[in-house]
């Protein structure tokens, strides 16, 4: 069974801090990696995408991909009290599908 | 902005019945999908279409579920004969390439009463 596994949470940060989110996952072959925000009773929605090892820097998100450790991770700067949502892994594994995680729920304080 | 779009936002049906859920991809997208979550779940997959034909599908698509591109802009998703575990957000994808990002529409709500 492929798994991608995520602390469910809640991640409470202050509002101006960095957010880490990590997110392991359990197929080697994985190719290609994602990072969407959900807020509740919405749709998933992509703010990062990363195929390749090494940081990838969009605005105040920053995606992470360390392969040989199977390990995904997003940061977040200047937090938002407006960034308070689930973000969820995905990873796609070579076929045409999204292997999802459980999603971390992140809480930003005023 | 492009954007993928679901048709009902909400629809309840009686078990037993049958439902069609209605997406438009995004225009120039060639690989479509469907996800399902449960309230309080993981986003799941279901299947996954290209060039006319099913890629890859889900346990959980079994011989209940079909999908189909009857034109050149709709995609569904046709539950024969829904149960009441069928009741969750189901969310329609697309993406311009293979295994590359997946945009999602707004879900509609599946309520089996």
């Amino acid at each position: 069974q492929k798994e991608v596994e995520q602390n469910s949470g809640p991640l409470s940060v202050p509002e101006g801090a960095i957010a880490s989110l990590n997110c392991t996952y359990s197929d080697r072959g994985s190719q290609s990696f994602f990072w969407y925000r959900q807020y509740s009773g919405k749709s998933p929605e992509l703010i990062m995408s990363i195929y390749s090892n090494g940081d990838k820097e969009d605005g105040r998100f920053t995606a992470q991909l360390n392969k040989a450790s199977q390990y995904v991770s997003l940061l977040i700067r200047d937090s938002q009290p407006s960034d308070s949502a689930t973000y969820l892994c995905a990873v796609n594994t070579g076929f045409q599908k999204l292997v999802f995680g459980t999603g971390t729920r992140l809480l930003v304080s005023p | 902005e492009p954007e993928v779009t679901q048709t009902p936002s909400h629809q309840v049906t009686q078990m037993g019945q049958e439902v069609i859920l209605r997406c438009v991809p995004i225009s120039n997208h060639l690989y479509f999908y469907w996800y399902r979550q449960i309230l309080g779940q993981k986003v799941e997959f279901l299947v996954s279409f290209y060039n006319n034909e099913i890629s890859e599908k889900s346990e959980i698509f079994d011989d209940q579920f079909s999908v189909e591109r009857p034109d050149g802009s709709n995609f569904t998703l046709k539950i024969r004969s829904t149960k009441l575990e069928d009741s969750a957000m189901y969310f329609c994808a697309s993406s311009g390439q293979r295994n590359t990002e997946a945009f999602f529409g707004q879900g509609t709500r599946l309520t089996v009463v």
